[in-house]
């Protein structure tokens, strides 16, 4: 079970717009920025929003973040194949020494 | 450019101990922490814990404190994560990351180590 919660799954048509959830509590999300990252199959994680809603340097301005309380959303707009992936969001929990907590994740399939 | 490569997979028995690495180039090694992230197959991302070469200063996620070890070797520019008795239960990718803060954002992650624990 993941401190924080996501959709397991999200589907979209080729330039629909998207949007993922994540929700945690006072000791994440509530007091902290969120991060999301992207798994394409077999290949290692990246960085695709961070302090909410900041995006990389290389990453398309098609993909948005936000949050709100203790809430949080990544929104991906103009769908395209290549955005098929695994979509994690991310925080640091205040609880006991700190730590990093993930969501479940949710798996965007591109109809 | 900013990489960070990690050892070969690995197959091992239950209750063999295991040290696996992360290698960072094109920075700094010391001003950056490395953390470890584990995926267990079909699974999410979890986070094990991290550590700062700098001064080797470690902290762990409350369901791997105790599993694991976390270490570096500055000299070398390279960190670990280490078992001392493996279990079947241990199989899965790991992957090494690098962030400029404890709480911060990962932009630079290792390839993965594929660990697999079979008897």
């Amino acid at each position: 079970q993941s401190v924080l919660t996501q959709p397991p799954s999200a589907s979209g048509t080729p330039g629909q717009r998207v949007t993922i959830s994540c929700s945690g509590s006072s000791s994440n999300i509530g007091n902290n920025t969120v991060n999301w990252y992207q798994q394409l199959p077999g290949t290692a994680p990246k960085l695709l929003i961070f302090s909410n809603n900041q995006r990389p340097s290389g990453v398309p301005d098609r993909f948005s973040g936000s949050k709100s309380g203790t809430s949080a959303s990544l929104a991906i707009s103009g769908l395209q194949s290549e955005d098929e992936a695994d979509y994690y969001c991310a925080a640091w929990d205040d609880s006991l020494n700190g730590y990093v907590v993930f969501g479940g994740g949710t798996k965007l399939t591109v109809l | 450019e900013v990489q960070l490569v990690q050892s070969g997979a690995e197959v091992k028995k239950p209750g063999e101990s295991l040290k696996i690495s992360c290698k960072g180039s094109g920075y700094t090694f010391s001003n950056y922490w490395i953390g470890w992230v584990r995926q267990m197959p079909g699974k999410g991302l979890e986070w094990m814990g991290i550590i700062y070469p700098g001064d080797s200063d470690a902290r762990y996620s409350p369901s791997f404190q105790g599993q694991v070890t976390i270490s570096a070797d500055k000299s070398i520019s390279t960190a670990y994560l280490q078992w001392s008795s493996l279990k079947a239960s241990d199989t899965a990718m790991y992957y090494c990351l690098r962030t400029p803060g404890i709480a911060v954002a990962a932009s630079c992650w290792g390839q993965g180590t594929l660990v697999t624990v079979t008897s």
